[in-house]
């Protein structure tokens, strides 16, 4: 098992470009998670999907879209990228069966905005 | 609102020493706690998490931490240090259905020196 996949790992943007940040999960997991992270903040909530078919804002969802692809894929997309948005996104996955269920997380794509 | 408080930006310890990482929390209701280790230019991965039942939880290579409700802490220790645990340690809460939505401190670079 692969786990949880990112693409791309890297990606330089200049302002006002889009892209979409691809994840995958292979653990057969309900839910997934984007998050970014800057440096002495920890990881903050972007949008999160519950399940297929449904997704939701998280802490800091202002700039961001998401789609919930199918069970495996969650991508995340930046319609205008802004310098505020360099940073390194984590997508995660977890099984909600029971209480407080361990999130796994991919790689990380470190981006650039110019 | 739930948060996650780590006071230490970096903890310095020598090799064979007991270390300690440090978390205080503030969440309404029963916590669901976590604690993640990063390596350099990787993604977050679970050391252990505390649920219900019995304050000591025990984790992966050797970690273990203890719930003290009274405080609203859930600090990380490890008996006997090695240099290859220095990593960035961050400790989460969790909230909503089956604590599933992180909050997440802001990290605790922990150095071992041999």
């Amino acid at each position: 098992n692969a786990g949880v996949t990112q693409t791309p790992k890297f990606q330089v943007l200049k302002t006002g470009q889009s892209m979409t940040l691809q994840c995958a999960q292979d653990m057969n997991h309900n839910s997934m998670y984007w998050y970014r992270q800057d440096p002495g903040m920890g990881l903050r909530l972007i949008y999160y999907s519950a399940s297929e078919g449904t997704t939701d804002k998280g802490e800091v969802p202002n700039g961001y879209n998401v789609s919930r692809l199918n069970k495996r894929e969650f991508s995340l997309r930046l319609e205008s990228a802004a310098p505020s948005q360099t940073s390194v996104y984590f997508c995660a996955s977890s099984d909600r069966r029971s209480q407080g269920e361990t999130q796994y997380f991919g790689p990380g794509t470190r981006l650039l905005v110019l | 609102a739930q948060s996650v408080a780590q006071p230490e930006d970096q903890v310095n310890v020598a090799e064979g020493n007991p270390l300690t990482v440090k978390c205080t929390y503030s969440v309404s209701g029963n916590p669901y706690l976590f604690w993640y280790v990063q390596y350099p230019n990787r993604g977050l991965q679970f050391l252990l998490k505390y649920i219900t039942g019995d304050n000591l939880v025990k984790g992966s290579y050797g970690f273990e931490a203890e719930f003290n409700k009274s405080q609203t802490s859930f600090h990380l220790k490890k008996p006997s240090a090695l240099v290859s645990d220095s990593a960035l340690y961050f400790c989460a809460v969790g909230k909503g259905y089956a604590g599933n939505m992180l909050t997440f401190g802001g990290g605790t670079r922990l150095m071992v020196k041999p």
